[in-house]
């Protein structure tokens, strides 16, 4: 069965620093995406990046970008010129690309913006 | 485009009655899933449906839970009795089936049992 880990509870940073968020996974899949989702307050998920496991190339959006090493079966998120409307749970979600297509979280990590 | 709505927000209730959810996902979107998020933990898939017909409820607890989606629009969830172990947030999402990797999520249902 796949697992997603997320072994940050809670992670904090200073207004306009950059944070890492971590992630590691397993499975015996060869093709799969992974994902980040922030969960805010109002409980909302949002997808923040997503990544194709055939892409060698690390996926970017705006600010948010991923670290994803394949071999070791990690997926970090690093966010930079952090934002106080960046501070929210943030879950990193696996899925495979045949079947079900059903996604599989990690347990979140809370980020907290200090200004 | 509207989002993916659900009713009630909130509800509060005690053990053994029962609870029903409701979702409607966005126009189109033959994918419906219905995800449990207990405080603390990332959601965990409870039912998703192919337009009218189930995928994949493994981790259905059918003896108390059970869902359906008629025309394959809205869906809804239910559980009956309900167990103190139930108390968390419900989420429902949705999926085109041409768009291949991604979940739209509405706004979750909070339920506390009491």
């Amino acid at each position: 069965a796949q697992t997603v880990t997320q072994s940050q509870p809670e992670m904090s940073v200073q207004e306009a620093e950059t944070v890492t968020l971590s992630c590691t996974y397993d499975t015996s899949e060869s093709d799969y995406y992974l994902f980040w989702y922030k969960q805010p307050p109002s409980r909302q998920m949002i997808l923040v990046i997503r990544q194709e496991a055939y892409k060698q190339q690390n996926a970017t959006e705006n600010r948010f970008s991923v670290n994803f090493q394949k071999a070791a079966k990690s997926f970090s998120l690093k966010i930079s010129d952090s934002q106080l409307g960046d501070a929210a749970m943030y879950f990193c979600a696996y899925r495979v690309i045949q079947g079900a297509q059903k996604l599989v979280f990690g347990q979140g990590t809370r980020l907290t913006i200090n200004p | 485009e509207a989002g993916v709505a659900q009713s009630p927000r909130y509800k509060i209730i005690e053990k053994r009655q029962s609870v029903a959810f409701w979702c409607n996902p966005i126009s189109g979107h033959a994918t419906l899933y219905w995800y449990q998020q207990i405080l603390g933990q990332g959601p965990k898939l409870l039912i998703q449906f192919q337009n009218n017909g189930v995928v994949d409820d493994s981790q259905l607890p059918k003896d108390r839970f059970s869902a359906e989606r008629l025309k394959g629009v809205d869906s809804t969830l239910k559980i009956q009795p309900a167990k103190l172990e139930d108390s968390a947030v419900y989420l429902c999402a949705s999926r085109l089936e041409s768009r291949f990797y991604e979940q739209y999520f509405g706004p979750g249902t909070r339920l506390t049992v009491t």
